[in-house]
């Protein structure tokens, strides 16, 4: 159980235009979800946290008019890149929790973002 | 500042070797303690968890951790590892509604 989807898994989009990756609760109703990015040989860097039906709360330094998170239902979130550039080429990785107590994130598989 | 620190960026160990990681935090009061890994190509998954009770966490793949309270650490083990076990690990502890990841240790194991 608790399984975390992404699509699409690749994505490569020409600099000024905008891509959206969702990401999905496949088996379970996520009350937060939580997007990251992450560089070669490196750790997770926290973007923003999102709750259901809530403005997402952006990490300090991350542009929130650039990175667009909605979450509009218990078991999707999506992160849209408007105006992408080459250097917000990365790998991003969402992942979910549930209100259990224990604080843990299950994981989806990542979204390889190239900007030409 | 409060943090999560993993000492050993890159470990290269054959096959059969032992394993012990790193994991140091520095936040005061109850704390949760995980450990995730990321097989290459792969999401990063729970190895194992520590909530209270048991300092020592048995995880899957024969894993297992020990929480030190009075030395802040929560290093994880095998005895014995396996080419398969060539990941990044990752400790983390929960604050503030998301958790906090250590650097990561890339481990290499040789066949």
């Amino acid at each position: 159980g608790a399984v975390v989807s992404q699509h699409p898994s690749r994505v490569i989009c020409k600099s000024g235009t905008s891509v959206k990756i969702e990401c999905r609760s496949l088996d379970f109703q996520a009350t937060t979800m939580f997007w990251y990015r992450q560089f070669p040989k490196k750790s997770l860097m926290l973007m923003a946290t999102s709750n259901e039906g809530s403005k997402a709360t952006y990490e300090q330094g991350v542009e929130k008019d650039k990175f667009l998170i909605n979450h509009a239902s218990l078991t999707l979130s999506t992160l849209t890149v408007t105006s992408a550039h080459p250097e917000d080429s990365s790998f991003y990785i969402c992942s979910a929790s549930y209100r259990d107590g224990t604080y843990e994130q299950y994981f989806g598989p990542g979204t390889r973002l190239t900007v030409t | 500042a409060q943090s999560v620190s993993q000492h050993n960026h890159h470990v290269i160990l054959s096959e059969a070797a032992s394993l012990e990681l790193g994991c140091n935090y520095s936040y005061g009061g109850t704390v949760n303690l995980f450990w995730y890994v990321q097989y290459p190509g792969q999401h990063l998954q729970l190895l194992l968890k520590y909530f209270s009770g048991d300092p020592l966490v048995k995880g899957i793949k024969g894993f297992e951790a020990e929480f030190i309270k009075s030395k802040f650490s929560f290093n994880l083990r095998k005895p014995s590892v396996q080419w398969s076990d060539t990941a990044e690990y990752f400790c983390a502890v929960p604050r503030w509604g998301k958790l906090i990841f250590g650097q990561g240790t890339e481990l290499s194991v040789k066949p």
